[in-house]
């Protein structure tokens, strides 16, 4: 996980907008996901993105990938309690075959 | 769709035992799996690679003495952890992937996740 970066915490208030960022170093990623972890649950799939893409909307998330910086980023309009988790975000490298290579996880908590 | 389940969620278990941990795609078959080992507020790291009917492909600095994996069918992989002890408690989770057509899509590298296991070596 030290090939991909992220913030360790972040506070947002309910019904803002919460931005959480991820870094990475190889340049020959092929897809972009990010996951996220409830407390004591396995992973679940948000959305991921192709790495010639720079942008990806669905509903609430917003994906944005600057491939130039190895910069991801993904947006949550209109935050809620239950999206209170750890966001993981990973990549998936060419000639690496499924493996992915997860970052260190932000944990997002909302507040009321 | 795309559900794995892991069996057990929680085990407590005494050093120097066994402890088996059963990873089952039910609605899917999953020709690949994948075992992680997550520490308290850490990130995922990959432990091994299970291909249906071939040895795991385990990855640098994990015993694969330690950790025996099988994945002798298309629904399940297990993972055992031999001769517990008290470091090797931690969570375990499994994810799983097809090369059939439909989600999950092995090209996207999409992966479907267990809910994961909480091993306690005492």
């Amino acid at each position: 996980g030290e090939d991909v970066e992220q913030s360790l915490f972040l506070s947002v208030r309910e019904g803002d907008s919460s931005v959480i960022n991820c870094t990475y170093t190889d340049s020959s990623s092929t897809y972009l996901y990010w996951y996220k972890q409830e407390p004591g649950a396995g992973l679940q799939l948000l959305t991921y993105i192709f790495s010639n893409m720079d942008m990806k909307q669905d509903q609430r998330l917003t994906v944005l990938l600057n491939k130039k910086d190895k910069h991801l980023s993904l947006r949550i309009a209109d935050t809620q309690t239950g999206d209170s988790a750890i966001y993981f975000c990973a990549e998936k490298r060419r000639g690496g075959g499924n493996k992915l290579t997860f970052g260190t996880g932000t944990q997002l908590k909302v507040e009321l | 769709g795309a559900v794995v389940s892991q069996h057990p969620s929680w085990v407590i278990c005494k050093s120097g035992t066994s402890v088996k941990i059963e990873c089952r795609s039910l609605d899917f078959q999953a020709t690949t799996m994948f075992w992680y080992r997550q520490f308290p507020k850490q990130s995922l790291m990959l432990m091994a690679t299970s291909n249906e009917g071939s040895k795991a492909t385990y990855e640098q600095g994990v015993e694969k003495d330690k950790f025996l994996i099988n994945h002798a069918s298309l629904t399940l992989s297990t993972l055992t952890v031999t001769s517990a002890h008290p470091e090797d408690s931690s969570f375990y989770i499994c994810s799983a992937s097809t090369l059939a057509g439909g989600p999950p899509n092995l090209n996207t590298g999409e992966l479907f996740f267990g809910e994961g296991s909480r091993l306690t070596v005492l």
